[in-house]
Formats: C-alpha cells, sequence, structure tokens
C-alpha cells in the first residue's frame, strides 16, 4: 500500500525567509507525485507535480520541490515567501490508476510580517 | 472556463438523515473523484467515477454511495448520517484519459455539519 508522511504539521516562518515543506512516501512501485495547497474555506490548487524527467520540478508562485527516488521525498521549496503564502499544503501520490490521490496530513505554513 | 462546481456550499443535516451532494465537473473532463476532509483524518479518498462506472473506491462503509450521470455530472450520497460524517466533501474532476494520471481540480468543496 502507498502511504504520505508530511514530517511538519506546522511550519512558521518571517516573509521574505526561504522555506521548506518535508514530504516522504512509501510505495513499492513507482508513483506520481503531486503537492496541492489549500486556503481557508477553499478547495484544492495544484502547484507543481512530478511525473517522469527531471527531478527539480517548478510549480506556480515561485514555488519547487525535487524528487529523490533514494530517499523516496519529495521536499517542496521556496526561497523567499510572502504573507499571502500562508495556506495548508499537501503532498499527494498517484498510482498509474486515474483520479485516485493519497494525501499526507498536511503542513499549515504561517508567514509572519 | 468554469470551474468544478459542487452544491451546495453548506449544509446542515441531523443524525439518522441522509444527505446527497452535487458535483459538476468541467467541461469535457470524464473523472470525478470524491474526498471528505476532517482535521483528524485529514484527506481520504471515497470514490472515482470515470464513464458513469465506478473504478477507484476508498475504505468508507457502504453508507457512502455515489453516481456518475452521462453529462459526467456526479453525486454522492450518505444515509443514516452519523456525527462523525461531519467533513468538507472535495469532488475532482480531471480529463483521466485512459489510466494516466492527470491534474485534478478541485471544488470548493461542500461543508456537512451532522448535529
Amino acid at each position: 500500500a502507498q502511504s504520505v508522511t508530511q514530517l511538519d504539521s506546522q511550519v512558521p516562518v518571517f516573509e521574505e525567509a526561504p522555506v521548506e515543506l518535508r514530504c516522504n512516501y512509501s510505495s513499492s512501485v513507482s508513483v506520481y507525485l503531486f503537492w496541492y495547497v489549500q486556503y481557508p474555506n477553499q478547495g484544492l490548487q495544484l502547484l507543481l507535480k512530478y511525473l517522469s524527467g527531471s527531478t527539480l520540478v517548478k510549480g506556480i508562485n515561485g514555488f519547487e520541490a525535487e524528487f529523490n527516488k533514494s530517499q523516496t521525498s519529495f521536499h517542496l521549496r521556496k526561497p523567499s515567501v510572502h504573507i499571502s503564502d500562508t495556506a495548508e499544503y499537501f503532498c499527494a501520490v498517484s498510482l498509474n490508476q486515474g483520479g485516485k490521490l493519497i494525501f499526507g496530513q498536511g503542513t499549515e505554513l504561517s508567514v509572519k510580517p | 472556463k468554469a470551474g468544478v462546481t459542487q452544491t451546495p456550499r453548506y449544509l446542515i443535516k441531523t443524525r439518522g438523515q441522509q444527505v446527497t451532494l452535487s458535483c459538476s465537473p468541467i467541461s469535457g473532463h470524464r473523472s470525478v473523484s470524491w474526498y471528505q476532509q476532517t482535521p483528524g483524518q485529514g484527506l481520504q479518498f471515497l470514490f472515482e467515477y470515470f464513464s458513469e462506472t465506478q473504478r477507484n473506491k476508498g475504505n468508507f462503509p457502504g453508507r457512502f454511495s455515489g453516481r456518475q450521470f452521462s453529462n459526467s455530472r456526479s453525486e454522492m450520497n450518505v444515509s443514516t448520517l452519523e456525527l462523525g460524517d461531519s467533513a468538507l466533501y472535495l469532488c475532482a474532476s480531471s480529463r483521466a484519459l485512459g489510466q494516466d494520471p492527470t491534474e485534478a481540480f478541485f471544488g470548493q468543496g461542500t461543508r456537512l455539519t451532522v448535529v
């Protein structure tokens, strides 16, 4: 079975500081990896995805993530955060099964001025 | 292009009642998935429909059911509501051509409160 672990439930940072949100996954087969963001009272928005190819993936809003197969990790990074980045971030995996996503528990990013 | 539309946005029901939630996917999308989001359990996959057929199912009791219509709109139904069914129910649509994963677009969700 596949599982996703987000290592930090809450990450407080100051505005303009760099941030890394950590995600590890467990799977005996190849998976596809995603990061989603959820703002209060909203649905989920895709930040970026890794399907194949280059292990460094760039997404929207200045976020990027690096797929590390040997460490089964897919950490999300941003070099300089803004107040508007305050939200909950979810890492997810998908097998080659169409629409089923398995999510981590989420990381609450709080950006302080 | 209209996004994924879920109705209603908010719902309050009494224990023992049943409820039906609706999801209209993005035009042209044939796959609709449903997720339950709670503070304790996080985001959990309920089921996925593709071309009116249930293609994947999560680990939820039979009280949770769904269907998809020929226009790809989907409904999910929860019977005999329990307090623990209080959650944000999210619907996602994707093209899902064949079995390849594609970007899932989420609706804003239906907030169900069971009292």
